[in-house]
């Protein structure tokens, strides 16, 4: 089977600099990906990484070392607007199914 | 261009009766999901398809069946629902399978 590790809470301030990290057991990886989701609302696509390295989209990094199993989304210069659930999710299989962790709570405070 | 739509925004059950959510996508997506989630917690996948006419289980299939008649279109059933489904279910569609967009959501309770 599958298991993904996240924490389960962060706190940041406005403007900061935040990391998310990810580490996972599983079989046929394909690759790692990261999903925000606001309370109430549908997971919306962030970032994915099929190959080692740094992925860069904005504000926002992703980075995926195989050989460690790890990754991490970084998030720069915060902004309020950021305060909500961020989930790393391995792509897997055939069909490349999503098996999520159980989500990071980020909140930003002023 | 709508994306991905769900059917109904929220519902109430009673224990044993059934109900079927519908998965509309416009994106002309080949793969479609099903995911429940629940409070505090990840999605996991109940049922997938790669295709018009092809369904698979994922994680939790037990209790739910799925059909997927026509390409743009996914069904989540339950027949005999329990307080146990009580549940967000999201449906999600892809083109690539790298990148999956989610629909809005049905908020199921199960009384």
């Amino acid at each position: 089977g599958q298991s993904l590790e996240q924490p389960s809470e962060v706190t940041a301030v406005e403007g900061a600099i935040v990391q998310i990290n990810c580490t996972y057991q599983t079989s046929g990886f394909y690759g790692l990906s990261w999903y925000q989701q606001h309370d109430g609302g549908a997971p919306t696509f962030l970032s994915y990484n099929g190959l080692d390295g740094l992925e860069e989209t904005g504000r926002f990094s992703s980075f995926l070392s195989r050989s460690d199993s790890y990754g991490y989304l970084l998030l720069q210069e915060l902004q309020m607007k950021d305060s909500a659930s961020y989930f790393c999710a391995v792509l897997t299989g055939s069909a490349r199914q999503l098996t999520f962790g159980s989500g990071t709570q980020l909140t930003v405070l002023p | 261009n709508a994306g991905v739509t769900q059917t109904p925004k929220f519902r109430v059950l009673k224990t044993g009766q059934s109900m079927t959510l519908l998965c509309a996508q416009d994106m002309n997506h080949e793969y479609m999901y099903w995911y429940r989630q629940d409070p505090g917690m990840g999605l996991r996948l109940i049922h997938y398809s790669v295709g018009e006419g092809t369904t698979a289980k994922g994680e939790v299939p037990d209790g739910y069946n799925v059909s997927r008649l026509k390409k743009q279109n996914f069904l989540l059933g339950l027949e005999s629902a329990a307080p146990s489904q009580t549940s967000v279910y999201f449906c999600a569609s892809s083109l690539a399978a790298d990148t999956q967009y989610f629909g809005p959501g049905t908020r199921l309770t199960v009384l």
